[in-house]
């Protein structure tokens, strides 16, 4: 079954709301998350690394005060997509790390949510 | 710095046929190499990892990769295609072993013809 979990698979919102989108680890415990982005046909962008209990680090040219990461809880992390604008309407993954995959590079991906911003 | 290329977009075959799905890396170190399946309006699921042990990997649904140092090649493939094939691939390396950062290629969507 699932390890990963995403909420919501799908919003639409209107230009210049917020939106935030949960990325659940459901079986075990992650101090480490990912947020890739995904644009129609094209491949996954690293944005940023959520790290537990501090700062997420930020991939160059992601804007960290428009996309606010906070990782409270070992499985859980939160993207939040602010002041949304059609520009930003893309299929959001998460993808987390687990403790017997730490030497490998695996991870686990969630669902995706996909963000229409009208 | 790593990187993985994806020859082909779109690759279409027939049912039952070979299925051949190219990836080449650039890699300074060793690397490890992914392959991720993506059904549409779904995450990603692993097909199969290269972790330095043998480089004929196997993976789920009849899929299997070879490493192949010398020609910086992992490419994926299956003997027989099954309409079920049908999907978008990515090809990943980890960047940075122990950070588990994984930079993909460009995907290459797979449609199988009856």
């Amino acid at each position: 079954g699932a390890v990963v979990s995403q909420h919501p698979s799908r919003v639409i919102c209107k230009s210049g709301t917020s939106v935030k989108i949960e990325c659940r680890s459901l079986d075990f415990q992650a101090t480490t998350m990912f947020w890739y982005r995904q644009f129609p046909k094209q491949s996954l962008m690293l944005m940023a690394t959520s790290n537990e209990g501090s700062k997420a680090t930020y991939e160059q040219g992601v804007e960290k005060d428009k996309f606010l990461i906070n990782h409270a809880s070992l499985t859980l992390s939160t993207l939040t997509v602010t002041s949304a604008h059609p520009e930003d309407s893309s299929f959001y993954i998460c993808g987390v790390e687990r403790g017997v995959s730490r030497s490998t590079g695996e991870l686990f991906f969630g669902e995706g949510s996909r963000l229409t911003v009208l | 710095a790593q990187s993985v290329t994806q020859l082909g977009s779109h690759v279409s075959v027939s049912e039952g046929a070979l299925v051949l799905l190219r990836c080449n890396y650039s890699s300074s170190v060793p690397p490890y190499l992914f392959w991720y399946v993506q059904y549409p309006n779904q995450g990603l699921q692993l097909l199969l990892k290269y972790t330095s042990a043998a480089t004929l990997v196997k993976g789920i649904n009849g899929f299997e990769a070879e490493f192949k140092k010398s020609e910086t090649s992992f490419h994926l493939t299956k003997p027989s295609a099954h309409m079920s094939d049908a999907a978008e691939y990515f090809c990943a390396v980890s960047v940075d072993r122990g950070a588990q950062k994984l930079v993909f290629g460009q995907g290459t969507r797979l449609t199988i013809n009856p």
